[in-house]
């Protein structure tokens, strides 16, 4: 049974730019959530779709969107990057949210912003 | 809102030794309670989790945890710790009951140093 893949695993951007990150989830896992990791913050919740509809967002500027598509296949899309939104950032799904299941997570995106 | 204290940054253990990583919530009622683990580069990975029932919880690769509602504490354990367990360790809260929530709350973590 594959897991959670995020492409690609390693970005490099110029300030500016926009980039859109990739995250396809566990084969029948409809709920989809990603999140930013930086040494200074630690993980932070970026936002959570389930059934193509977004369920709830972190605390993050609008610079930061996202999409679920159909086939529980999820984007997120980064604009006007900025040198602070260097991080790993993961993608995690699970069956549905709300249901106590966990999340199991990609081995995530490496962005690095110069 | 809910927080999540790790209050160990870093901890070192000998090989064969046992292990206890600490871990403490905020939140009005009973979340549901995660430990993952994560290698450098790597994602997290679920050691185990809590939502209902026994509090002693049993995960993989020999670690268990423990709910005590008292304490508000879901500390992690291993009895005897291999090198391969150096890594980092983070506990985790999820209040959503399906209404609804901020994703999981991540504690700072805690980096576990194995001395030879």
């Amino acid at each position: 049974k594959a897991g959670v893949t995020q492409t690609p695993r390693y970005l490099i951007k110029t300030r500016g730019q926009q980039v859109t990150l990739s995250c396809s989830p566990i084969s029948g896992h409809r709920s989809v959530s990603w999140y930013q990791q930086t040494p200074g913050q630690g993980l932070q919740f970026l936002f959570e779709y389930f059934s193509e509809t977004q369920r709830n967002k972190g605390n993050f500027p609008g610079r930061f969107s996202g999409r679920q598509f159909s086939n529980s296949r999820s984007e997120m899309n980064v604009s006007t990057l900025e040198l602070g939104d260097s991080a790993l950032y993961l993608c995690a799904s699970s069956l549905a949210p709300g249901q106590g299941q966990g999340y199991t997570f990609g081995s995530g995106t490496r962005l690095t912003v110069v | 809102a809910q927080s999540v204290t790790q209050p160990d940054i870093h901890i070192t253990v000998s090989e064969g030794a046992s292990l206890e990583l600490r871990c403490n919530y905020s939140y009005g009622a009973t979340p549901y309670l995660f430990w993952y683990v994560q290698s450098p580069g790597q994602g997290l990975q679920l050691l185990l989790k809590y939502f209902s029932g026994d509090t002693l919880v049993q995960g993989i690769k020999g670690f268990e945890a423990e709910f005590k509602r008292s304490q508000s504490s879901f500390n992690l354990r291993k009895p005897s710790v291999h090198w391969s367990d150096a890594a980092e360790y983070f506990c985790a809260v999820d209040e959503d009951s399906g209404g609804g929530a901020d994703g999981l709350t991540f504690g700072k973590g805690t980096h576990l140093i194995i001395q030879p």
